[in-house]
Formats: structure tokens, sequence, C-alpha cells
């Protein structure tokens, strides 16, 4: 069975653009998850989507959103980047959300 | 809310050499936890959990960890390591009755020298 895949795997913006990730989950997982991993802050919970709703959410601005399209992808855009939204986001599925969590490579976003 | 405290960032150790990983957790509900591994330019991979029963929890690639609830920790371990070991480990909770949202430590840099 494939893993979670996430695209791209690396991306280089500037700031003031916005970028969109996205993450293929484990085919029959309906839950998304979205992590961000820094140096400074380790890794922080963004949002979960289930059924193309969301979830939870963390603390983090308005400028992160995400959504969840009927075949269970997800994406998650970034708004008006900064330098301190470079960072690994990764993205995690499962079936649903009372499971074990499993984990894409991530895509690397450096913001310049 | 629920915080974890992984108390060291490096941790170097010789081949073969027995290791532990220390992981304190605060929480006031009940809670799962969970160790995971990341090794460079990858994602995470679940080593172990714990939702509940036998608090001694064995995991992939030999590891294992043990709940202690009164003194809240979730300490990692394996007898004898070998170099592939050398990785990034992260401890993380989330509130039992629910794996929603996992709350992570800060990580520690597991090196295994030759």
């Amino acid at each position: 069975k494939a893993g979670v895949t996430q695209t791209p795997r690396y991306l280089i913006k500037t700031r003031g653009q916005q970028v969109t990730l996205s993450c293929s989950p484990i085919s029959g997982h309906r839950s998304v998850s979205w992590y961000q991993q820094t140096p400074g802050q380790g890794l922080q919970f963004l949002f979960e989507y289930f059924s193309e709703t969301q979830r939870n959410k963390g603390n983090f601005p308005g400028r992160f959103s995400g959504r969840q399209f009927s075949n269970s992808r997800s994406e998650m855009n970034v708004s008006t980047l900064e330098l301190g939204d470079s960072a690994l986001y990764l993205c995690a599925s499962r079936v649903t959300q009372n499971d074990e969590q499993f984990f894409g490579p991530g895509t690397r976003l450096t913001v310049l | 809310a629920q915080s974890v405290t992984q108390l060291d960032s490096q941790v170097p150790v010789f081949e073969e050499a027995p290791v532990e990983l220390r992981c304190n957790y605060s929480s006031s509900v009940s809670v799962y936890l969970f160790w995971y591994v990341q090794y460079p330019n990858q994602g995470l991979q679940l080593l172990l959990k714990y939702l509940s029963g036998s608090t001694l929890v064995k995991g992939i690639n030999g590891f294992e960890a043990e709940f202690n609830k009164s003194q809240t920790s979730f300490h990692l371990r394996k007898p004898s390591v070998h170099i592939s070991d050398t990785a990034e480990y992260f401890c993380a909770v989330s509130r039992s009755g629910s794996a929603r949202q996992l709350t992570f430590g800060s990580g520690t840099q597991l090196t295994v020298l030759p």
C-alpha cells in the first residue's frame, strides 16, 4: 500500500507570495492533519480535516488555511509569506480521527 | 492542554551500548503516548505507542518504553544500539479517547558512534 505522498518536496518562494502544498493520504484514510516543523518551534499542529471538514485547528494566523477534497486529498495554503514560514510541512493521514497517524516525507518550504 | 518535555536535546552513545531517551509529560486528563523517529529528509515513523494496559510497550527496531503514571514519564530504551539508529526521536502525547491532535516534545538527536 502506498504511503502518504506530499508534493512538491522542495519549494522556494519570496516574501509576500503565496504557496499551496498538496497531500495525498493513504488509500482509505479519511483524516488528514498538517504540522509545521521548525528548528525553533519544533513540531506544531496546524489543522486536521476529516470528511472535507476542518475538525481541529492549531494556533496559527489566518494566513494558514487548508481544505480537503472528496477523495480525501488535502491542500494547505499560506498567503503573504513571511521569512518565519520557512519550515518542513508534514502531512499525516489516518483512517478515522481515533487511529494512528502515518506521516508523509514533508515539503521543505524556504522563504527568501 | 498537554505538554511534553524531552530532557536531552542530544545523546551521543557508542555502538552496541544501551541508551535511554527521556520524556516527561504534563496533562490534566488521561493520555496516549507515542515515540516517533525521524531520519534525515524524511517524515516521522511511529516506533511505539501506549494507549492502555501493560505499562511496558515494545516497538519496532528493538525499542521499548515504560509508562510511569506517578512520574508522568515515558522513557524510550534500547539495550544495544546500531549506527543505523542515528536519528531524531520525538515523544508525543494526545488526550486519551481520541488520538486527534498530537503535542510533540522538542526532540532528541541520538548519534551512535562507531
